[in-house]
């Protein structure tokens, strides 16, 4: 069993959907919880961060963590044709490690 | 502020030949790491550095991959002989240590060998 698990989609949605994007875990010692942006040919850029359960909101987006479950989300309001990339979830253990899940492909049709 | 700097951006090599990254992290971060992506994959870990020392490098496959973070700051990442299935992205990131949980991420280098 992988340490982060994440649904590779694809996923495809029209403009202006609400886009909810999820990943689990196992290790209970992951402490800081990650959603990264990946557009074709370039690295990864951090979206949003979180250390701890809740919800945590930037603009568009609303990063979920629940700690009981092992569960995280990132919601997109309002979702547009430039939010088109893959999605990666990370989470980070207590030695400094980072586990990557294997990213959520989404398209946004105008 | 500049973020994390990999050269080159791409890179065609032949088989057994050599070739070698470079990176250049975000000024301050103590910790540096390298990570091979392929494709439809998440980012896998070839070696961490705390500051100068590299304290996980369980993963790099040490007959042909070499890494080395020379004071502390920029790394490189040296393959030799590349084989077929080296094709990948390499990504390198940074972030400030134990009490960040921010990691940082280049724009990679996109190798592929014939």
């Amino acid at each position: 069993q992988k340490e982060v698990e994440q649904d590779p989609g694809p996923l495809s949605v029209p403009e202006g959907a609400i886009v909810s994007l999820n990943c689990t875990y196992s290790n209970s010692a992951f402490q800081y919880f990650m959603w990264y942006r990946q557009y074709s040919r370039k690295g990864p850029e951090l979206l949003m961060y979180t250390y701890s359960s809740g919800n945590k909101e930037d603009g568009r987006f609303t990063a979920q963590v629940d700690k009981s479950s092992k569960y995280i989300s990132l919601f997109i309001r309002d979702s547009q044709p430039s939010d088109s990339a893959t999605y990666l979830c990370a989470m980070r253990d207590t030695g400094n490690q980072f586990y990557f899940g294997t990213g959520t492909s989404l398209t946004v049709i105008p | 502020e500049a973020g994390v700097v990999q050269s080159p951006r791409y890179k065609i090599i032949e088989k057994k030949q050599p070739v070698a990254f470079w990176c250049n992290p975000i000024s301050g971060h103590n910790t540096l790491y390298w990570y091979r992506q392929n494709l439809g994959q998440g980012p896998e870990l070839l070696i961490r550095y705390e500051n100068e020392e590299a304290v996980d490098d369980s993963q790099l496959p040490k007959d042909r991959f070499s890494a080395e973070r020379l004071k502390g700051v920029d790394s490189t990442l040296k393959i030799q002989p590349a084989e077929l299935g080296d094709s990948a992205v390499y990504l390198c990131a940074s972030s400030l240590g134990w009490s960040s949980g921010e990691l940082f991420f280049g724009e990679g280098s996109r190798l592929t060998v014939l």
